[in-house]
């Protein structure tokens, strides 16, 4: 069975720098969220989207904005990067709102230096 | 306030023995779903188990099920008969209802979670 995708798996970037992690959903699914997890922390929410438009949106910094597009890929854009970004970010999708399961993505791990 | 609270930042248990994992919510909803994932080293969230606020039977899958007492506000996960490929970190998460039946809507909210070690 088809999983979340998450594009790509490890990312290294400087201070300061952008960078741009995607996601692509299990075929159907119209709801996308992103979450990430710092070292030895839980996951945070950051941004959800249903039906291509953004539905809730958790802690995330002023430096981060995502979409979804008409294909329901999503993609979290990130400027500025500084060291506290260094994450695993999680994308996950639900088929519909009465589909109850979570399915996540393998993550990428950010690391920024 | 916490809204999940895991107890146990870290268990240990003996091969083919079973384990309670903890976890108690909070909420004011009437409608939400309880969820446990199992991340092993590797990263990957993997979901194991759901239970809908609504639903009067506990949630089994397999050797998971979850211990539900609603009055008391706790969700814990048992693993019967654990194996050494049950060792990994184990989330306990609320989804709160904005709509739908069980809190099929939002985002979850993790607890900051239990390292289970498994010993041979």
């Amino acid at each position: 069975a088809a999983g979340v995708i998450q594009s790509p798996r490890h990312l290294i970037k400087e201070k300061r720098e952008t960078a741009t992690l995607k996601c692509y959903p299990i075929p159907r699914h119209d709801t996308v969220y992103w979450y990430q997890q710092g070292p030895g922390q839980d996951p945070q929410f950051l941004i959800s989207f249903y039906e291509k438009m953004q539905s809730d949106k958790g802690s995330i910094p002023d430096r981060f904005s995502a979409q979804q597009f008409s294909d329901y890929h999503s993609e979290l854009n990130m400027s500025s990067l500084e060291l506290g970004d260094s994450a695993l970010y999680f994308c996950a999708s639900n088929r519909d709102r009465s589909s109850y399961e979570q399915y996540f993505g393998p993550g990428t791990r950010l690391t920024v230096t | 306030a916490q809204k999940i609270t895991q107890t146990q930042p870290g268990m240990f248990v003996q091969e083919k023995e079973a384990v309670t994992l903890d976890c108690t919510y909070d909420t004011s909803d009437q409608s939400y779903g309880l969820f446990w994932y199992k991340q092993p080293s590797s990263g990957e969230m993997i979901f194991l188990i759901y239970q809908g606020s609504y639903d009067e039977q506990n949630a089994t899958e397999g050797r998971y099920s979850l211990n539900f007492q609603k009055a008391r506000k706790s969700a814990n996960l048992v693993i019967s008969a654990s194996q050494l490929g049950d060792s990994a970190m184990y989330f306990c998460a609320m989804r709160e209802g904005q709509g739908g039946y069980g809190g099929s809507q939002g985002n979850l909210i993790f607890g900051k979670g239990t390292k289970l070690s498994v010993k041979p």
